[in-house]
C-alpha cells in the first residue's frame, strides 16, 4: 500500500546530541514537509520540499536541517541548537507544492530528549 | 497577518447527533483555501475535506460538510450522524499564497454513547 512512512515511532536522546528522523513516501509525491506538533497546538512548519535537492525554511526552521536527495525521502537533523527539541514530529507529502493538493501525513515521531 | 482559530478547545457530544466544529480565519489574500484534519490517538492526520475561496458550493465528502461562509471569514465543519470513532482533535488550516498551510490550535471532540 502507498503511504508515509516515519521511523522510529519514540526516541529517547540525551541533550545535546543531534538526532535524525527519518520519513519516506511511495506515493510518488513531489513536495514534503516537516512540522512540529507542541501540545494544545497545531502543527508549524518546519521545512518544506518541493522538488529534490531543493529545500525551504519554515517557520520553526531554527535549530533543524533536512536533506532531500531522493524524491522518496525527506529526513530531519534536529540539532544540539535546537533549544527544546521534546516534541510530536510528523512528516507529510502532497502531489506538488501548489494547488488545493491535500498533505498526506506519516504516523509521527515521538521526540523526548532528557 | 494570517490567522486560525478554533474557539472550542473540546467539545462533548452525543452519538448520532450532528456535530459543528467552528474555524474562522484571517487573510488577505484574494485566493486562499481551508482544510480539515483528523487527528486520532495514534497521532496521524488524517485529511477530510477542502475548500477553495472561489467554489461557488460548500464542499462535502461523505458525512463531513464545511459551512463556508466567506464574508465572516468562516469554515466550520459539520459532521452529520456522529460515530464514536468521530473522537479525536479536529485542525482547521488555511492554505496561504505561498502554499503553506498555518494551523489552528484543534477542537478536542468526544463522542459519547
Amino acid at each position: 500500500d502507498g503511504g508515509i512512512t516515519q521511523s522510529p515511532k519514540y526516541l529517547f536522546r540525551k541533550e545535546g546530541q543531534n538526532v535524525t528522523l527519518s520519513c519516506e513516501q511511495n506515493l510518488n509525491h513531489d513536495a514534503m514537509y516537516w512540522y512540529r506538533q507542541d501540545p494544545g497546538q497545531g502543527l508549524r512548519l518546519i521545512y518544506y520540499s518541493q522538488i529534490v535537492n531543493d529545500f525551504q525554511k519554515g517557520d520553526i526552521a531554527e535549530g533543524y536541517s533536512v536533506s532531500r536527495e531522493k524524491k522518496e525521502s525527506f529526513p530531519l537533523t534536529v540539532t544540539s541548537a535546537q533549544k527544546n527539541p521534546t516534541a510530536f514530529y510528523l512528516c507529510a507529502s502532497s502531489i506538488s507544492l501548489t494547488g488545493p493538493n491535500e498533505q498526506f501525513f506519516g504516523p509521527g515521531t515521538r521526540l523526548t530528549v532528557l | 497577518a494570517q490567522k486560525i482559530t478554533q474557539t472550542q478547545p473540546g467539545m462533548f457530544v452525543q452519538e448520532k447527533e450532528a456535530v459543528t466544529l467552528d474555524c474562522t480565519y484571517d487573510t488577505s489574500d484574494p485566493s486562499y483555501g481551508l482544510f480539515w484534519y483528523k487527528q486520532p490517538s495514534s497521532g496521524e492526520m488524517i485529511f477530510l475535506i477542502y475548500q477553495g475561496s472561489y467554489d461557488q458550493q460548500n464542499a462535502t465528502e461523505g458525512r463531513y460538510s464545511l459551512n463556508f461562509q466567506k464574508a465572516r471569514k468562516s469554515a466550520n465543519l459539520v459532521i452529520s450522524a456522529s460515530q464514536l470513532g468521530d473522537s479525536a482533535m479536529y485542525f482547521c488550516a488555511l492554505r496561504r499564497s505561498n502554499y503553506q498551510l498555518i494551523w489552528g490550535a484543534g477542537t478536542k471532540l468526544i463522542i459519547k454513547p
